[in-house]
Parts: structure tokens; sequence; C-alpha cells
């Protein structure tokens, strides 16, 4: 099956340090990447979707210039939390999907970054 | 306000049993509903997919119904094993074309007791 990786798997910095986490489609373009935060016990949130070739969409309440989102080919989205601080700690994941605009596929998860800021 | 409600928190079961997880929301009208298995630490695993005019799909020792007049799906997971205990977590897909990000639950953590 499709295969989505994320790098790093696990970073800790200190507040107000910048951190930039990979997230890539080993086997399958996709135009399209999701990145969801998930706080302990808590569901998947989308935070934005990031579009190759064009800026990414952002959710209410995610501040743009605080997670820089980067799709700079169709297999390679980059989210940036800078200047990130202690409440930013959290699971970050991805997601992407190998279908074409108007087709139903299923999207792939990375395995996750957790991000500890100290 | 829209929401997404998965039964319970946890949930434990003896092995052998079936398990059953509910996923109920309100004020979405979702084009697909998926079920996804997440691991401690891990992203979350696609495991299956049902569309709106669909009532039941069924893979190996999984099912999943969809009753869009309810607004509710059901998860079964028969002859559970200890192997199954994870967090099971219901996604709504609105499907409104090409890639669309999900909403999801907060998920129920099941424990298959040996």
């Amino acid at each position: 099956g499709a295969v989505v990786s994320q790098h790093p798997s696990r970073v800790i910095c200190k507040s107000g340090t910048s951190v930039k986490i990979e997230c890539r489609s080993l086997d399958f373009q996709a135009t399209t990447m999701f990145w969801y935060r998930q706080f302990p016990k808590q569901s998947l949130m989308l935070m934005a979707t990031s579009n190759e070739g064009s800026k990414a969409t952002y959710e209410q309440g995610v501040e743009k210039d605080k997670f820089l989102i980067n799709h700079a080919s169709l297999t390679l989205s980059t989210l940036t939390v800078t200047s990130a601080h202690p409440e930013d700690s959290s699971f970050y994941i991805c997601s992407a999907s190998p279908g074409t605009s108007g087709s139903k596929e299923t999207q792939y998860f990375g395995p996750g970054t957790r991000l500890l800021v100290l | 306000s829209q929401k997404i409600e998965q039964n319970s928190e946890a949930l434990n079961i003896q092995e052998g049993k079936t398990a059953t997880l509910t996923c109920n929301y309100t004020n979405y009208s979702p084009a697909y509903l998926q079920w996804y298995r997440q691991d401690p630490g891990r992203g979350p695993v696609f495991l299956l997919l049902i569309r709106e005019n669909e009532k039941e799909k069924r893979k190996e020792r999984l099912k999943v119904t969809f009753d869009t007049t309810l607004k509710q799906s059901l998860f079964h997971i028969t002859a559970s094993q200890p192997a199954d205990s994870a967090t099971y977590l219901c996604a709504l897909d609105m499907g409104l074309g090409g890639n669309t990000p999900l909403v999801f639950g907060k998920g129920t953590r099941l424990s298959v007791i040996a």
C-alpha cells in the first residue's frame, strides 16, 4: 500500500526556536497533503491543507505565520513551527491521498512527529 | 453545533467476544465515513470506508454499518484478539470532490483481555 513518511519522528527543542517537520509520500504523488495536530486523548484536528505549487489553506484559529507550510513538490510538504512555545508541544501528523480530483481514495497517514518544547 | 462523538473513551472486552464501537454525529452530512486504527505514538491506519448509500461493509473480522437517518456508524470486531487492542477512530469525509480533509472523533481505546 501507499506509504507516507515523516521526519523527524521526535524532536525536543528550546522555547523560541523553530522546528521543521517533513512529510513525504514515498510511492505516489500527492497534490494535496493535510497537516493535523493531536493532543493527548484528543482527536486529530486539521491545521491546514497543503497544496503543491500554491499557498496552504489554514483552518480557523491556526496562525499561518507561526505554522509555515511549503509544498515544494508532489511528494514533499514541510511544516515549520516558528518560535515554538511549550503550548505547541503536540503530536503532528500529515496525510496524503494518491487520488486525483474527483476520485475517492483513502488517505494515508504518516507515523507522526512528537514535538516537545521546553 | 457540529459534533462527532464516539460512545466511550475506553472499552474492555474478553478475548473471543465481539467488540462494538459507536460513532454518532450531528449537523454533518458526510458522503463517506471511515474507521482508522491508531496505536500509541503512531499515525492512524485506514481500516474501512463506507459510503452514504451503503448500509454495511465487511473486511475479514471487521464490519461497519452506516445509518444516515440515525447519523450513526457501528464498528464491530468479531472474535476479538489481544492484538486488536488499540484506539479506533471514526472520521467523517464530506466528499467535496477530490481530496478532502477528515473530521475525526476522539477515538475509543479498546482493550482485549486474554
